[in-house]
């Protein structure tokens, strides 16, 4: 068990509809960052927050965002939801001190129909 | 974009070392070696990390070539449980960390 959570487990939705993921991460760690994996794309980076803040951008679409609350969980919003969507959705989390590493939680597993 | 390159798959035999190449001709001197492995579709765990000195942990070894080119992961007893797939990153301190996947490695165990 990592310490870091995410809730729902399974998502099963529409095309065309909006999902919310939620990730808490370890009690005291800074830092969330979102990771997307499909069976042609692999793992990818989304995004990243430190304290509240947007910190880097990787491979996210425009359709997608975040956002990290004060009390460090962070919220993954997924809109105009696309068949391409259907993934796993990581979060990890750390202290974002260096060379510190990333500790995952145990996903989303996200279909849409 | 992933700078390394792993073997697809590969076979160990329970109880058995289980030694996972690496290369990374490319890597900088302020980036380390890490490596995660994923456990059929759970988040990926750490295993270790390294920059130029050889580690070792309670799961694994690392060992780094002297020009940092390459690396080995061992597993020293290798059993069912460690059936996954193993990434090989490298990663520096000012990229952000964010971590770049690449394929990684399969590994069987087999009884």
């Amino acid at each position: 068990d990592s310490g870091v959570t995410q809730t729902p487990k399974h998502l099963i939705t529409a095309t065309g509809q909006r999902v919310t993921l939620r990730c808490s991460p370890r009690s005291g760690d800074l830092s969330v960052y979102w990771y997307q994996q499909s069976l042609d794309q692999g793992l990818q980076f989304l995004i990243h927050y430190y304290n509240g803040e947007e910190r880097a951008k990787g491979n996210i679409l425009e359709r997608f965002s975040a956002q990290q609350f004060p009390d460090l969980h962070s919220e993954l919003n997924l809109s105009s939801l696309e068949l391409g969507d259907s993934a796993l959705y990581f979060c990890a989390s750390n202290l974002n001190r260096d060379e510190e590493t990333q500790y995952f939680g145990p996903g989303t597993r996200l279909l849409v129909l | 974009d992933a700078k390394t390159t792993q073997p697809p798959s590969m076979d160990c035999a329970e109880g058995r070392a289980a030694n996972l190449p690496c290369n990374h001709s490319t890597i900088s001197g302020n980036e380390y070696v890490y490596w995660y492995r994923q456990i059929h579709s759970q988040g990926p765990q750490y295993i270790i990390h390294g920059l130029k000195n050889n580690e070792t942990n309670e799961m694994a070894s690392l060992i780094i070539t002297e020009d940092r080119k390459s690396s080995t992961l061992i597993l020293p007893h290798a059993t069912l449980r460690d059936t996954a797939v193993y990434y090989c990153i490298v990663s520096a301190q000012n990229n952000d960390y964010k971590l770049s996947f690449g394929a990684g490695t399969t590994v069987t165990v087999r009884a």
